[in-house]
């Protein structure tokens, strides 16, 4: 089965620092580009992050660019995101997905940040 | 950066109705990189459609996509209970590379 799982969400103080991972399995990881989508609570759905297979381009949102990294180890089937400066409109549920023909087919089950004092 | 309004907001319908979902854009977009998903509570979105009109594995001939340019539509034959959710149409491309429209709630009336 394909699979995305996400890990490392949590509560945090606004300017702390947070790394989600995602764990893939069931299909060739380094075959496919890997995005980060988040999900404020009671809100819509804002794509964040993109990087490519073997990491050679990655983009970002204009409303996390300079805080967020994304990185992949293709070696562990893992895609990463480093978050720092972190901002209470960060808050939301952060969604590990798998891009395949220009749309997202593979949703992990997302993980809870939290930015609060 | 291209905006996706998707109408109306909630939808109100009984099971075995038909639904339709509108999904417009503010510029022209392309139908390889137009899709739809369905979220419920509590669980990530899933994929229904892709390419405008291609439906996803597993995903029931109850489920169509059309449209093109500026103006596409998801429709829901005839809803199953299990249908009833949050439904979101998503372009890719531009900046920022994807967008989402704002969703709408397919709710039991």
């Amino acid at each position: 089965e394909e699979q995305l799982v996400e890990s490392g969400g949590g509560l945090v103080q606004p300017g702390g620092s947070l790394r989600l991972s995602c764990a893939a399995s069931g299909f060739i990881f380094n075959a496919y580009t890997m995005n980060w989508v988040r999900q404020a609570p009671g809100k819509g759905l804002e794509w964040i992050s993109f990087i490519q297979v073997s990491s050679h381009t990655i983009y970002y949102a204009d409303s996390v660019k300079g805080r967020f990294t994304i990185s992949r180890d293709d070696a562990k089937n893992s895609l990463y995101l480093q978050m720092n400066n972190l901002r209470a409109e960060d808050t939301a549920v952060y969604y590990c997905a798998r891009d395949h023909r220009y749309a997202i087919d593979i949703w992990g089950q997302g993980t809870m940040v939290t930015v609060s004092s | 950066e291209t905006v996706l309004t998707q109408s109306p907001g909630t939808l109100s319908l009984s099971p075995g109705e038909r639904a339709t979902l509108s999904c417009r854009a503010s510029q022209s977009v392309s139908s390889t990189y137009l899709a739809w998903f369905q979220q419920k509570p509590g669980q990530a979105p899933r994929l229904l459609i892709f390419g405008a009109s291609t439906r996803a594995t597993g995903i029931p001939d109850r489920f169509s996509g059309s449209g093109s340019g500026t103006d596409f539509t998801l429709t829901i034959s005839r809803l199953e209970p299990e249908d009833f959710a949050v439904y979101y149409c998503q372009q890719f491309g531009g900046s920022p590379l994807w967008t989402f429209g704002q969703g709408t709630k397919v709710e039991v009336k």
